[in-house]
Order: structure tokens, then sequence, then C-alpha cells
């Protein structure tokens, strides 16, 4: 167990709902990453938030929001669900957000718009 | 631009045979560069990392930058090494930079 746990495990949903995917990091980490992974394009970073802060984005959609709450739970936040949106979704967390710091993965939230 | 590229999608081993996973990046920099494993139906887990040069699971990976290349390699392959393996850029802000993965398989 990383400690990193994701909420739900399975989510399906049609075409042009929103949903939400939480994530809450280690016990005392202050950095999360969200990443996507799907078949054809791999692991992708979609962005990370330090301690309440945006510090870096990656390839996320417009239609795609987060944000780190003070407890420093994350969500992740798809609207205008499209069918290539169908992926797992997976969240991360370090302590530091930056340098040679080991990374701590969730299980992921499997999202499937159908 | 930075990028990880693991040439192949799958490589396929018989128990006991050496094994080498492929991983060149591009990063105009000092780089950080890590080996993350994904066992089935598990979370990514980190496997070892360039700074700590150590070996995991009898893993090694040896970062060489003149080629900028991380091949991760193992010098007798078990089942239990069947796995996706990621290999993986610190691209700043301690973001992670991804190659598109590696599935091991090893045969008995």
């Amino acid at each position: 167990d990383s400690g990193v746990t994701q909420t739900p495990k399975h989510l399906i949903t049609a075409t042009g709902q929103r949903v939400t995917l939480r994530c809450s990091p280690r016990s005392g980490d202050l950095s999360v990453y969200w990443y996507q992974q799907s078949l054809d394009q791999g692991l992708q970073f979609l962005i990370q938030y330090y301690n309440g802060e945006e510090r870096a984005k990656g390839n996320i959609l417009e239609r795609f929001s987060a944000q780190q709450f003070p407890d420093l739970h994350s969500e992740l936040n798809l609207s205008s669900l499209e069918l290539g949106d169908s992926a797992l979704y997976f969240c991360a967390s370090s302590a530091t957000p930056t340098g040679n710091t080991e990374a701590f993965f969730g299980q992921g939230t499997r999202l499937t718009v159908v | 631009a930075q990028r990880v590229t693991q040439p192949e999608k799958l490589l396929s081993v018989f128990k006991g045979a050496p094994v080498e996973l492929k991983c060149n990046y591009s990063y105009s920099g000092s780089p950080e560069l890590f080996w993350y494993v994904q066992y089935s139906r598990q979370r990514l887990q980190l496997l070892l990392r360039h700074i700590s040069r150590e070996s995991i699971k009898g893993f090694t990976a040896d970062l060489n930058k003149g080629e900028t290349s991380f091949h991760l390699k193992k010098p007798f392959a078990q089942e239990e090494d069947s796995a996706m393996y990621y290999c993986a850029l610190s691209g700043g802000y301690n973001k992670l930079i991804f190659g598109a993965g590696t599935r091991l398989a090893v045969h008995p």
C-alpha cells in the first residue's frame, strides 16, 4: 500500500457528463500529480499541485480542471466527457515538489465513457 | 523538448535469459531518471532511480549521458518479473515524464 488513496476505483458515465475523481495523498506529502493512462497514449502528465497551488501543467484539456484543498486532498474534474476520455487516471504524491523525490502512486480510477 | 522513448512495446524472453529494457531520453540539463514497474492490476511503484545507483530485485540501470540512455538490465529473468516497465524523467517541479512503457513477458 503506497498510502495514496483514489476514489472511486471504477466509474462508468455517459458522454457529455461531468465527473469528479478524488485523491488523498500520503500523510505528509504536499505535492499531488495527476496522470492519464490510455492504451494509445501511455502515461500522460496532466497537472501538479503543491500545497494548494498549481505548480506544473501538462497535456490537460480545457474541459479538465483540478484543485488541491487545504487538507491536501485533490480532485480532478472532467466535464463534457467524450468517448476518448476513457482511461485510467492515476494520482501520485511526493513530499516535495522538486528534485529527486520518489512519487507514490494510487491504484487509479478507471473511467469508462459510454 | 523533454521526452522519454522506450522503443519496444513488448519484450518476450524465457526464464533465466538476460533482459535489457531500452530507454532513451531528451532533456536539456542534468536529468533525474527513474524506472517504475506496474505489475498486473497493481499501482505503479518505483523500481530504481539513477541517482542511488542501487540494484533492486536484480535490476540495474546505468545512466549514459553520452548516449542519453538509461537502459534497465537484469542478467537472469524470472517469471515474476513479468510486468509493465516505465522509464521516467524528472522534468522540473518533479513532474515525471513517462515513456510509453515496455511490457516484459517472461516465459517458463
